[in-house]
């Protein structure tokens, strides 16, 4: 089984410019999120798919931030305009669908990364 | 607030056992698990626990969780250098995400 895999693996911008992460999850997973590592901090929950509708987007640090995920497939996170303290690696991950009246989350899935460099 | 936390660096001797320590804050969090980040790498599952469970072996790992004080730890065993890596200690939140502690890197003595 493929695993998540993300795209690119690295993205160097200036300020300023946009940005567009893409994710593919593992093929019948309903359950997709975003999460960001800053250096050397905690990695963040940004947001949190259940097919195409946004679950939980709580996460997401301010409204330069877009998310998508068109046809509950991939999905896409643009930033727009970038700022310098966007720069960190955003991981996507994903998990089957899982049963709202149980808590606890099957184990999550995570792809290599994107590391976003904004100079 | 909901907070994971966990050394930020440990150094073992090659073939010595590494115990990587956690807390988190939520008694009810049903999951609780352990990610390794290689280097340029993503994040791999390495073991979880349900939390009605105080152990966990899976060869040369093992998961002890202390319910009562909030604590995890991560042994491994005879650690080799294809165990230099980041461990990430994370719980399940009250809604449901996955909140992560700041990573131990694990570095390996000759």
């Amino acid at each position: 089984e493929a695993g998540v895999t993300q795209f690119p693996s690295h993205s160097v911008i200036e300020k300023g410019q946009t940005v567009t992460l893409r994710c593919d999850p593992i093929s019948g997973h309903d359950n997709l999120y975003w999460y960001r590592r800053v250096m050397g901090k905690e990695i963040k929950f940004l947001l949190h798919f259940v097919k195409e509708s946004k679950q939980d987007e709580s996460g997401m640090p301010n409204n330069r931030f877009l998310a998508e995920r068109t046809g509950g497939t991939y999905s896409t996170l643009k930033v727009q305009p970038a700022e310098l303290e966007d720069s960190g690696v955003y991981f996507c991950a994903s998990s089957p669908y899982r049963d709202r009246g149980r808590r606890g989350n099957s184990p999550l899935h995570f792809g290599n990364g994107t590391r976003l460099t904004v100079t | 607030g909901e907070d994971v936390e966990q050394s930020l660096f440990l150094s073992v001797r090659e073939g010595d056992s590494s115990v990587i320590n956690c807390t988190y804050t939520d008694s009810s969090s049903t999951y609780l698990y352990w990610y390794k980040q290689e280097p340029g790498a993503g994040l791999q599952l390495l073991t979880y626990i349900f939390s009605n469970m105080d152990m966990k072996q899976d060869q040369r790992l093992t998961v002890l969780l202390n319910k009562k004080d909030k604590h995890l730890s991560l042994r491994i065993a005879d650690t080799q250098t294809g165990d230099s890596a980041i461990y990430f200690c994370a719980e399940n939140s009250r809604d449901d995400k996955i909140i992560f502690g700041k990573g131990t890197r694990l570095h390996i003595l000759p």
